[in-house]
């Protein structure tokens, strides 16, 4: 079984529609993340949830607004996308913040 | 503050070439560091940990240090192999900032027959 998936694998659409990307992990994990991948592979953390508390919020567009409907999911809801939203999207979680992080295989979204 | 600075790539390697990407870190505190590893295509893989000074980090052959007096945290391996080719991630999780993950940019490496 798949530790921490993530749907769709990629997302195509155009400026100013609304998407979500789904994640969900079985681990067992008390905390869940969001990074963003530019093309350039630098990987910039979005935001944390921990028992469905927001602990890490980085500066980030209100645009996106991740959702927890339990503990084992956290998904991301983005508004309004921009061309410059275009990026490898990755869920990631962890036993408690700070431990171990295991990602799930990532969300290609291109923005036309 | 905290921050991970790692050497750019990309770096391309013949087989059974000894591979080195350096990796220094700025930190306040004690932080654990670790190497993830991005196969194509896939999302980020622990490679090796170590979370205090001394300590080496080792799996599949790769190896890391964690010297507190230069501050690096420099991955090695003594012979790579094509299937090693993938993006490689310095990180660090700073202890005194809620443990939050810092990674670096990410190094590139292809691995030639």
């Amino acid at each position: 079984d798949t530790a921490v998936s993530q749907t769709p694998k990629y997302l195509v659409t155009q400026m100013g529609n609304d998407k979500s990307i789904k994640c969900e992990q079985n681990l067992g994990h008390d905390t869940m993340y969001w990074y963003k991948q530019d093309s350039k592979k630098f990987l910039k953390i979005m935001f944390s949830y921990n028992n469905k508390e927001l602990i890490i919020n980085e500066t980030v567009p209100n645009r996106f607004s991740p959702k927890s409907p339990d503990k084992a999911h956290l998904n991301l809801h983005i508004n309004s996308l921009e061309l410059g939203d275009s990026a490898v999207y990755f869920c990631a979680s962890s036993q408690l913040a700070g431990d171990e992080q295991y990602f799930g295989p990532g969300t290609r979204l291109t923005v036309t | 503050g905290n921050s991970v600075t790692q050497m750019e790539g990309p770096v391309t390697l013949s087989e059974e070439a000894f591979l080195t990407i350096n990796c220094t870190y700025t930190a306040t505190g004690y932080p654990s560091l670790f190497w993830y590893v991005q196969y194509p295509g896939e999302g980020l893989q622990l490679l090796l940990k170590a979370t205090k000074a001394d300590d080496k980090g080792s799996n599949k052959g790769f190896e890391a240090t964690y010297r507190k007096e230069t501050t690096s945290f420099h991955l090695e391996k003594g012979s790579v192999q094509v299937s090693d080719s993938a993006v490689y991630f310095c990180a660090l999780r700073g202890r005194d900032t809620g443990n939050q993950f810092y990674f670096g940019t990410g190094t590139s490496l292809t691995v030639i027959p």
